[in-house]
């Protein structure tokens, strides 16, 4: 199947600052992909549809302010947590299809402290 | 809103047997559906899928039911193994390359 990769796998900062996350689709081009999130024992939400090229389209609910989005090429996609607080700390988890069956990325656990 | 829900939070099963996942959607225009599997710290991987022009399609080892009539799906699973053991969700198609995810569901496969 098509592989889609995050990085980083897992990360720590302190309240306050940003974090960004990168999700690539290393074998196929991805003109969309989807950023999910997913707090313990739960299931994964859709946060948002990043598109390339243009504004991410976002889910009720979400901050765009608080969870920036960026698709600037067919490969990458990133998503910045700004000014993180605890309760930010969660497994984001990003998407890509080559097709109708979405891949996922491996996800990043964030901890802000 | 649209919604996708799993009624089992966690399943035991002994290692051998047949599992079965079961999953409730909501949205009845839907027209594909996945099972995924999720492993701990990991992101779910692809196990199986379904068009709705169908209502039983079989992978190794697994198979999944859709019945559109009570909107329902299942997860089975030919005798298990303890590598099984996972989170599993359903996840119901909602727009191009977009899902909705259903509550999930532990697989506990006991020696």
């Amino acid at each position: 199947g098509a592989v889609v990769s995050q990085h980083p796998s897992w990360v720590i900062c302190k309240s306050g600052t940003s974090v960004k996350i990168e999700c690539r689709s290393l074998d196929f081009q991805a003109t969309t992909m989807f950023w999910y999130r997913q707090f313990p024992k739960q299931s994964l939400m859709l946060m948002a549809t990043s598109n390339e090229g243009s504004k991410a389209t976002y889910e009720q609910g979400v901050e765009k302010d608080k969870f920036l989005i960026n698709h600037a090429s067919l490969t990458l996609s990133t998503l910045t947590v700004t000014s993180a607080h605890p309760e930010d700390s969660s497994f984001y988890i990003c998407s890509a299809s080559p097709g109708p069956e979405a891949f996922f990325g491996q996800g990043t656990r964030l901890t802000v402290v | 809103g649209e919604s996708v829900g799993l009624h089992l939070p966690t399943l035991s099963v002994q290692e051998g047997d047949n599992s079965i996942i079961n999953c409730a959607y909501s949205n009845s225009a839907s027209d594909y559906f996945i099972w995924y599997k999720q492993e701990s710290g990991k992101g779910p991987q692809f196990i199986i899928d379904i068009r709705s022009n169908m209502d039983k399609r079989q992978g190794q080892r697994v198979t999944v039911l859709l019945n559109k009539t009570v909107k329902h799906l299942s997860l089975q699973i030919a005798a298990t193994q303890p590598g099984d053991s996972a989170v599993y969700f359903c996840a119901e198609n909602a727009g191009t390359y977009k899902y909705i995810f259903g509550t999930g569901t532990r697989l506990k496969v006991l020696a």
